[in-house]
């Protein structure tokens, strides 16, 4: 069974900090591992990573996949209040099968 | 058991036309998806049903209706549709909620010329 564990759980910051939020995965075939935020009902897709090494940045948000350690992780730096959200890091895999970690929750506080 | 099906697998529109994807599952689940992806980019969510009777709006909702006919079945409406939405397009459900494990429909090509 493909399992998908984030960590923190939870984590509270202040304004400008930089916080990194770690994925690690056990997937059978695994195809990609993506990224969301998640504010109010639904998540907003933020990466989509395939390849090991290759850093996918968004303004202030960056996120980088290690295929032979089976982890990602989602930096955040110079941390704003609207960053305050849920992350969900989620792995595809070649059985098209979307398998969701249990989140982070992050709140910036001003 | 098929899983979650999806028709057509592929479809050629003109701006304008209108179509309707179809969805079904077979696995008693309560949660249903659509996603588009474009190359490049991750599954971004359209519209999803939490449970039967009920839809909300995702990420890039725009240019897109639904309906969840029942607890099998969720379909997506282009009512005129515009080459932005030029994209494959993925049906998924889950037993509960976004982060249950989401089984995903083979996909429908959609070029819209």
């Amino acid at each position: 069974e493909d399992k998908v564990v984030q960590s923190p759980l939870s984590l509270v910051v202040h304004e400008g900090d930089t916080v990194t939020l770690n994925c690690s995965y056990e997937v059978t075939n695994f195809r990609s591992l993506l990224w969301y935020k998640q504010e109010k009902k639904a998540p907003t897709f933020l990466f989509m990573l395939t390849s090991s090494g290759i850093e996918k940045k968004s303004g202030r948000l960056s996120s980088i996949l290690d295929k032979k350690e089976l982890f990602s992780i989602l930096n955040i730096t110079a941390t704003q209040t609207g960053d305050s959200a849920v992350y969900l890091c989620a792995c595809h895999n070649a059985g098209n099968m979307l398998t969701f970690g249990g989140g982070t929750r992050l709140m910036v506080k001003p | 058991n098929a899983g979650v099906t999806q028709t057509p697998k592929f479809q050629v529109l003109k701006t304008g036309q209108s179509m309707t994807l179809q969805c079904a599952q077979d696995m008693n689940h309560n949660s249903m998806y659509w996603y588009r992806q474009d190359p490049g980019m991750g599954l971004r969510l359209i519209y999803y049903s939490a449970s039967e009777g009920t839809t909300d709006k995702g990420e890039v909702p725009n240019g897109y209706n639904v309906s969840r006919l029942n607890k099998r079945e969720f379909s997506l409406r282009l009512e005129s549709a515009a080459p932005s939405q030029t994209s494959v397009y993925f049906c998924a459900s889950s037993e509960r909620g976004f982060t249950d494990t989401q089984y995903f429909g083979p996909g429908t090509r959609l070029t819209v010329l």
